[in-house]
């Protein structure tokens, strides 16, 4: 079965500073990782995915992160935070041949404050 | 803007009272979901259809219901809920294909539901 871990339920940072959110997953096979960021009062939107290839994964807003298999990790980072990016962010996985299911494990999320 | 749409954004109702919510997607996606999210948690995953025919349930109290009248839309009716029920609903639509899902979903904006 697979699973999901996000360390630091609150990250702050001040604006300008790296962004560093954890996310290590199990699975049995390499699994497929996203991310997705969901702001107040909103749906989750999808900031970037690996699935096979390169394992940087640029995304959306200047995010991207790195798949290290042998660390089961997926960390999201971003140079220099903005205000606009205090969100709740949620790490998700699916294993690649789980055709019946279909669906994601999510994290437990992690709230990213960014103070002025 | 998302490309799922949700309808209401806000519902409150009784828990006598009858409602459906709507989620509709025009991306010719063929899986479909329905999440329920409660406040600080990430999304629980409700129900998947697969080609207008439902595939997953997990285990979700009878009193909701999905619906899938076509490749487009997805409703959720719902009666004589209970105040636990009270929750973001979310609904999210892939593709449908049999290579292990490596696309992915895309979440629409929500409903929020109280329960009176």
């Amino acid at each position: 079965a697979q699973s999901v871990t996000q360390l630091g339920s609150h990250v702050s940072v001040s604006e300008g500073a790296l962004v560093l959110l954890r996310c290590n997953y199990s699975s049995s096979v390499p699994p497929y990782l996203f991310w997705y960021v969901q702001y107040p009062n909103q749906g989750l939107q999808l900031l970037l995915k690996y699935t096979t290839g390169a394992t940087l994964v640029k995304g959306i807003n200047g995010f991207e992160a790195e798949f290290k298999k042998s660390e089961t990790s997926f960390h999201l980072t971003k140079p220099s935070a903005h205000m606009s990016d205090a969100a709740e962010y949620f790490c998700a996985v699916r294993e690649p041949m789980d055709t019946g299911r279909r669906a994601l494990t999510f994290g437990s999320g992690t709230r990213l404050q960014v103070q002025p | 803007d998302t490309e799922v749409t949700q309808t209401p954004k806000h519902l409150v109702m009784g828990m006598t009272n009858k409602k459906s919510l709507k989620c509709e997607q025009h991306m010719g996606h063929r899986a479909m979901y329905w999440y329920k999210q409660k406040a600080k948690k990430p999304p629980e995953l409700m129900f998947v259809y697969s080609y207008e025919k439902l595939s997953i349930n997990e285990s979700v109290p009878s009193r909701f219901s999905p619906e899938c009248p076509n490749s487009s839309l997805l409703n959720l009716h719902l009666h004589a809920l209970q105040p636990e029920d009270s929750a973001l609903y979310l609904c999210a639509s892939s593709q449908g294909t049999g290579q292990g899902g490596n696309q992915p979903q895309h979440f629409g904006d929500g409903t929020r539901l109280s329960i009176l």
